[in-house]
């Protein structure tokens, strides 16, 4: 069965400082990946990607995202945090081979940005 | 704008009784689901439908029923079998059900607590 992790329930960084959230995942075949984010008591809106290509990607408000196959890994970053970035992160994967149906989410991260 | 619209967002009802969630999406958008939070959880999928008249049963379907007679609209039924109502339920939607390019776009949520 597929799996999301996200190992860390907290993540508390000073503004100005860079950021990172992490995510390992676990899917049988090829996966893809994604990050959104959630404000108080609203829906998930989505950040960015991964599907094939450039290990690196960039998604909205100047986010990014690292895919490490070896690691299994799809870390979440951003140069210099602001405080608006607060929220609950969550970090999500499926086998290339299904649709949406299949998307497994992890548990979240909280990020506060400390002014 | 386009967008997903759940009603209400608070919702209230007494242990036994059937309640009826919301969503609407005026995004054109062939696929829609309904999942359920819970604090420490993630999001977990409940039901989901790929195209008007039919809808399939997601990881935790038992004690919800849904209908899907219009495009626009996926209206989640919490019977009085499901034995932990209490949750904050969301909807989204994506343009295909099967494609990986199609991000989920996510209403606001209903909170629903049954006491």
């Amino acid at each position: 069965a597929q799996s999301v992790a996200q190992p860390e329930d907290q993540v508390n960084v000073a503004e100005g400082n860079p950021l990172t959230v992490k995510c390992t995942y676990s899917v049988s075949g090829n996966p893809y990946l994604f990050w959104y984010v959630q404000y108080p008591n609203r829906g998930l809106q989505f950040l960015l990607k991964y599907i094939t290509g450039d290990n690196l990607v960039k998604g909205s408000y100047g986010f990014e995202a690292e895919f490490n196959k070896s690691q299994t890994s799809f870390h979440l970053k951003k140069p210099s945090a602001l405080v608006s970035d607060s929220a609950l992160y969550f970090c999500a994967a499926m086998d290339s081979n299904f649709g949406n149906e299949k998307l497994t989410f992890g548990t979240g991260t909280r990020l506060t940005i400390i002014p | 704008d386009g967008g997903i619209t759940q009603s209400p967002k608070y919702l209230f009802r007494k242990e036994g009784q059937n309640v009826t969630l919301s969503c609407e999406q005026n995004l054109n958008h062939d696929a829609m689901y309904w999942y359920r939070q819970d604090p420490g959880q993630g999001l977990r999928l409940i039901y989901y439908s790929q195209i008007v008249n039919d809808f399939q049963k997601g990881d935790i379907a038992e004690g919800y029923s849904v209908s899907r007679e219009k495009k626009e609209s996926f209206p989640l039924t919490v019977t009085s079998a499901q034995k932990n109502p209490t949750a904050f339920y969301l909807c989204a939607s994506s343009k295909r059900g099967n494609r990986w390019d199609s991000p989920l776009h996510f209403g606001n949520g209903t909170r629903l607590t049954v006491t």
